[in-house]
């Protein structure tokens, strides 16, 4: 089975544009959720979609969204871009919403704000 | 917030040493999780452990869990250098998987 795919690998973008990201789950995952990762907050939780529904949301602002289409493939984006989003954002998959089976990691996109 | 926090921060052995690092939490949880990372790229899973099981073992990885204590341990027997990576757990609780900030480990040959 082919594992989660973040498209793009890397992105640079200015102050105030958006940016959209894309992750393809592993075949047959219903669940998608989403984190970012910055050397000084961890790993922080953005929100996770089940059967295109948004199951939980982290503690982010509004100008955080994301969806999630009929085929599992989930987007996320940012709108008004600061330079405290560069992160590295990684997707995960898993087959239920249960939270009993482990996460499968894509190897995220690299976002920088400049 | 960060629901676990591993210890130590950074740890730095031999080849063929034990690596352990430990975890420790906040609120009762369903199960416990360890994952790594390499240097900018996704985290893999390394061993589930849920709240009613105290031990657990996979190939060169051993896991314990406190729920007294709420603590884990995660050690890895006989290190090699290709387990230099930053090491998570991740606690899940009644929704969403909370990770740590990680313990980075260098193995050196």
């Amino acid at each position: 089975k082919a594992g989660v795919t973040q498209t793009p690998r890397y992105l640079i973008k200015t102050r105030g544009q958006q940016v959209t990201l894309s992750c393809s789950p592993i075949s047959g995952h219903r669940s998608v959720s989403w984190y970012q990762q910055t050397p000084g907050q961890g790993l922080q939780f953005l929100f996770e979609y089940f059967s295109e529904t948004q199951r939980n949301k982290g503690n982010f602002p509004g100008r955080f969204s994301g969806r999630q289409f009929s085929n599992s493939r989930s987007e996320m984006n940012v709108s008004t871009l600061e330079l405290g989003d560069s992160a590295l954002y990684l997707c995960a998959s898993s087959p239920n919403d249960r939270g009993d089976s482990p996460l499968h990691f894509g190897n995220g996109t690299r976002l920088t704000v400049t | 917030s960060q629901q676990g926090e591993e210890d130590p921060q950074a740890l730095s052995i031999q080849e063929g040493e034990n690596a352990t690092m430990n975890c420790s939490y906040k609120t009762s949880i369903n199960n416990l999780q360890w994952y790594r990372q390499n240097s900018g790229r996704g985290l893999v899973h390394l061993i589930l452990i849920r709240s009613n099981e105290r031990e657990k073992h996979s190939g060169r990885l051993r896991v314990t869990l406190d729920t007294s204590k709420k603590s884990s341990s995660l050690l890895i027997t006989a290190s090699r250098a290709a387990d230099t990576a930053s090491y998570f757990c991740a606690t899940q609780g009644y929704s969403t998987l909370t990770f740590g900030k990680g313990t980075m480990l260098l193995v050196s040959p």
